[in-house]
């Protein structure tokens, strides 16, 4: 049983660039979400993708979009990078019928340095 | 808005020592979910526990315990004759009903257990 792959594993990029970072849910997940985790702090709610709309957002600019594919997978592109994008990307995963609210299972996540 | 409050940035212990971690949250909601997560070297937050806002009955797990009190609004996570296996940041969270997957976590822990 698979579980949360994200990709790639580390990525640098330059300001003002783009980035696109990618997730595959858990096999039978179909809801992704997306979290922000800079060093030394909690994690921070993107955006969520179900049927592939965004439900949820966080308060983050629209630098940061995302889209979510037929088969659950999901993408996070961010635009026009800032230093303070520097962080790690964590996707989650879950079940929206599961009845087990809030219960996510996470990837490895993605560390992206902005230079 | 929620908030989740984890006072204790670091803790060091030396191995089987019992410690605890706090966790204070705020919510106007009453109808609420708590989780714990584990975030290792690795990166990737392992689940440990998910609790509602209607159970307040202590759980224990192995050498991990779980006492949540509403009065105080806590949910603090004690761990018993620790090990090293042990050290990492724990991450206390929250989701509220009508948030679907929106996890608010606190700023975490880091425990540090040492021979």
């Amino acid at each position: 049983d698979a579980g949360v792959t994200q990709s790639p594993t580390h990525l640098i990029k330059t300001r003002g660039q783009q980035v696109t970072l990618r997730c595959s849910p858990k096999s039978g997940h179909d809801t992704v979400s997306w979290y922000q985790q800079a060093l030394g702090q909690g994690p921070q709610f993107i955006f969520q993708y179900y049927e592939e709309e965004e439900r949820q957002r966080g308060n983050f600019p629209d630098r940061f979009s995302g889209h979510q594919f037929p088969n659950y997978s999901s993408e996070l592109n961010v635009n026009a990078l800032l230093l303070g994008d520097s962080a790690l990307y964590l996707c989650a995963s879950s079940l929206r019928t599961s009845g087990r609210a809030g219960e996510q299972y996470f990837g490895p996540g993605t560390r992206l340095t902005v230079t | 808005a929620q908030k989740v409050t984890q006072a204790q940035t670091e803790i060091s212990v030396v191995e089987k020592e019992d410690v605890t971690l706090d966790c204070v949250y705020e919510t106007r909601d009453t109808t609420y979910y708590l989780f714990w997560y584990k975030q290792p070297p690795s990166g990737e937050l392992v689940f440990l526990i998910r609790r509602n806002s209607f159970d307040e009955q202590n759980e224990i797990s192995g050498r991990y315990s779980w006492n949540f009190q509403k009065s105080t609004s806590s949910f603090n996570f004690t761990i018993t004759a620790s090990q090293v296996v042990d050290s990492a940041v724990y991450f206390c969270a929250l989701i509220v009903t009508g948030t679907a997957s929106k996890l608010t976590f606190g700023t975490g822990t880091r425990l540090q257990v040492t021979l």
